[in-house]
């Protein structure tokens, strides 16, 4: 067990909805990284915060949004979902201090577009 | 041309073979090098790390790094049913986040 957990573990939706994931990374992390992992494009960088600021930005698309709140936690939205949506999307947490940036990853979500 | 090319495979081995794993990157930057090991349903999870070149040996795992070549291995011995999963490679540059970049992952099948 990580340490790092995320809800809900499965979630269908329709095209055109808007879902909430939650992350809440390991005790004392401030730092939690968002994640997308398809088939076809493996494990993919999405965005990550700071002890409550962002931090970088990667690959994410503008109908995604985060933020991270003051106990910490984390929350990734996804809007006017796609089919091309679906995939598995993971949280991780780290201790920023670690040079190579050991990364501590939830259960992850996944996500299924109908 | 990504920046961490590797193949998803899958591998199948026997139980007790030598296994290796690789990867190949582009970006000279990159100091930090990363196995992670991921099973089916569950996160990814640090295995080993190396930083710059040189091998890293822990119990039946071995991680090399060839800079000139761009290229990163991982050596498994006496390969158990256990090992089955999927190893993702990642690296990162100095500096800065330190945000890995991540391979696509080598599914590994070790059969009894």
């Amino acid at each position: 067990d990580s340490g790092v957990t995320q809800t809900p573990k499965h979630l269908i939706t329709a095209t055109g909805q808007r879902v909430t994931l939650r992350c809440s990374p390991r005790s004392g992390d401030l730092s939690v990284y968002w994640y997308q992992q398809s088939l076809d494009q493996g494990l993919q960088f999405l965005i990550q915060y700071y002890n409550g600021e962002e931090r970088a930005k990667g690959n994410i698309l503008e109908r995604f949004s985060a933020q991270q709140f003051p106990d910490l936690h984390s929350e990734l939205n996804l809007s006017s979902l796609e089919l091309g949506d679906s995939a598995l999307y993971f949280c991780a947490s780290s201790d920023i201090s670690a040079p190579y940036n050991e990364q501590f990853f939830g259960p992850g979500t996944r996500l299924t577009v109908l | 041309q990504k920046e961490v090319e590797q193949d998803p495979g899958p591998l199948s081995v026997p139980e007790g073979a030598i296994v290796s794993l690789n990867c190949t990157y582009s970006n000279s930057a990159f100091q930090y090098f990363m196995w992670y090991r991921q099973y089916s349903r569950k996160g990814p999870e640090l295995l080993m790390y190396t930083y710059s070149s040189g091998n890293k040996e822990d119990g039946r795992f071995t991680a090399q790094v060839d800079k000139s070549s761009k290229y990163i291995s991982l050596f498994i011995r006496d390969s158990q049913p256990s090992d089955s999963a999927t190893y993702l490679c990642a690296m990162s540059a100095s500096g800065g986040s330190y945000i890995p970049t991540f391979g696509r992952g080598t599914s590994l099948i070790v059969h009894p």
